[in-house]
This record gives C-alpha cells, sequence and structure tokens, in this order.
C-alpha cells in the first residue's frame, strides 16, 4: 500500500491567498484526520471525518479553515485568506476502526508558508 | 490546557543503553495510549499502544508501561539503536474498549526528542 498520500509537500503562498491542501487515505480506512503542528502548540486534532461524514471539528481554528471530503478516497482543507500565522505543517491521516490498535496512519505532511 | 504533557523536551542516551520516556495525562477518561515516533520531513510514525485494562504492553525492543492510579505512562527501548533517534509523542484517547470505541479522537503531547549517541 502506498500509505496516506498528500500533496502539495510545500505550498509558500502570500497572505490573503487560498490554499488548499490535499489527502488520500489508505484505502478501505473509514477515519480521516487532519492535524496541523507549530512549535508553540505541537500537534493539534483540526477535523476528523468517518465514511466520509465530518464527526468533530472543534479544532477548526477560525471560519477561514474548511475541509471536506467528497468521497472515501479524498480529502481538502482549505484556507481562505491565509495569514502569516497559518504558517505550519498539516498533516493528514486515516484509521481504520475495526483493526481495533486504534493507530492512526499519517501522511508526509504539507509545509506551509504565508507570506 | 495540555491534557498530555511530555515534560522532557529532549534525551540524550548511550548506543546500547535503556531509553526512557515519560508521558502525564490529567483526563481520567482516557483509557487508551499510544506511542509515535517521528523523523524529520516524515509524519509521525505509530510504534506501540496499551489498553487501560493492562499495565505493560511489549513489542520487541518497546515496552510501554501504564501506571493508572499515577496517570503516568513511560516508553522503554532496550537496547538503544541510533535508529531510534527521533521525536517521541504520547498520545491518548477516551472512548471505551476496542474495537467498538466511540471516539476515534487522539490527543498528542509536545514529544520528546531522542537522541542515541554512538
Amino acid at each position: 500500500d502506498a500509505g496516506v498520500i498528500q500533496s502539495p509537500r510545500h505550498e509558500v503562498t502570500e497572505m490573503g491567498q487560498e490554499v488548499t491542501l490535499r489527502c488520500k487515505p489508505i484505502s478501505g480506512h473509514d477515519y480521516l484526520f487532519w492535524y496541523r503542528q507549530t512549535m508553540m502548540r505541537g500537534l493539534e486534532l483540526l477535523i476528523y471525518f468517518n465514511n466520509n461524514v465530518p464527526i468533530d471539528d472543534s479544532g477548526m481554528p477560525e471560519d477561514r479553515f474548511s475541509a471536506k471530503m467528497p468521497n472515501a478516497s479524498f480529502s481538502t482543507l482549505k484556507i481562505q485568506p491565509s495569514e502569516p500565522r497559518d504558517s505550519a505543517v498539516y498533516f493528514c491521516a486515516s484509521s481504520l476502526r475495526l483493526a481495533g490498535s486504534g493507530a492512526q496512519y499519517f501522511g508526509p505532511g504539507t509545509r506551509l508558508t504565508v507570506l | 490546557d495540555q491534557q498530555v504533557k511530555q515534560n522532557s523536551p529532549s534525551l540524550s542516551v548511550q548506543e546500547g543503553r535503556i531509553s526512557i520516556l515519560n508521558c502525564d495525562y490529567t483526563n481520567s477518561m482516557f483509557d487508551y495510549f499510544l506511542w509515535y515516533k517521528k523523523y524529520p520531513a516524515e509524519g509521525p510514525t505509530f510504534l506501540i499502544s496499551i489498553s487501560s485494562i493492562k499495565d505493560k504492553n511489549e513489542d520487541g525492543r518497546f515496552t510501554v508501561f501504564l501506571n493508572k492510579s499515577a496517570k503516568h505512562l513511560s516508553l522503554h527501548i532496550v537496547p538503544s539503536q541510533p535508529g531510534d533517534s527521533a521525536v517521541y509523542f504520547c498520545a491518548a484517547s477516551a472512548g471505551g474498549p476496542r474495537p467498538n470505541f466511540g471516539n476515534e479522537k487522539l490527543t498528542f503531547g509536545t514529544g520528546t526528542r531522542l537522541t542515541i549517541i554512538p
């Protein structure tokens, strides 16, 4: 299996621009998670989906952030408009509930820099 | 409020010796705990987990110990190898027995950077 795939790996944009991050989970996994990692706050859960339905978006920092999962193999995290404080590494992870271990499998991350 | 705490930001250990990474939690509803390892420019990788019904789980060189009364868990790596140099994250969730648990949400600690000295 290819694992969780994220694109782009790096994104540099200017303040005010729209940013879209993409994720392809591991085939057959029924949960998908979006995390943000910063030096100050560590690894924070932003939102997660079960069977393509958003379950908990309490970690989404503000209305500028939105996430969608139109099908089982694709999800996007959008920031509009972007701000310098959004600069971070964004991770996508997926898991299979019936696997029993509770483990989430992470993608390589997207490093976002907002100038 | 940091519900999962890793109070040591870094740790250095000689190759071949034991590495002990610690984690404390405050939420008594947490009933499942995991350790992840992260190399630079990569996503975290699942290492080992433990349910609150156990106090120890072992997988090769890695052992996780859970002390529920102290709300403390630790990861032991024996013997430590240079490839173990990475950032280690502790994570916890609340949601009942697996595999029918209802809450997949993980709360992560801030990580401990482990350096193995050859």
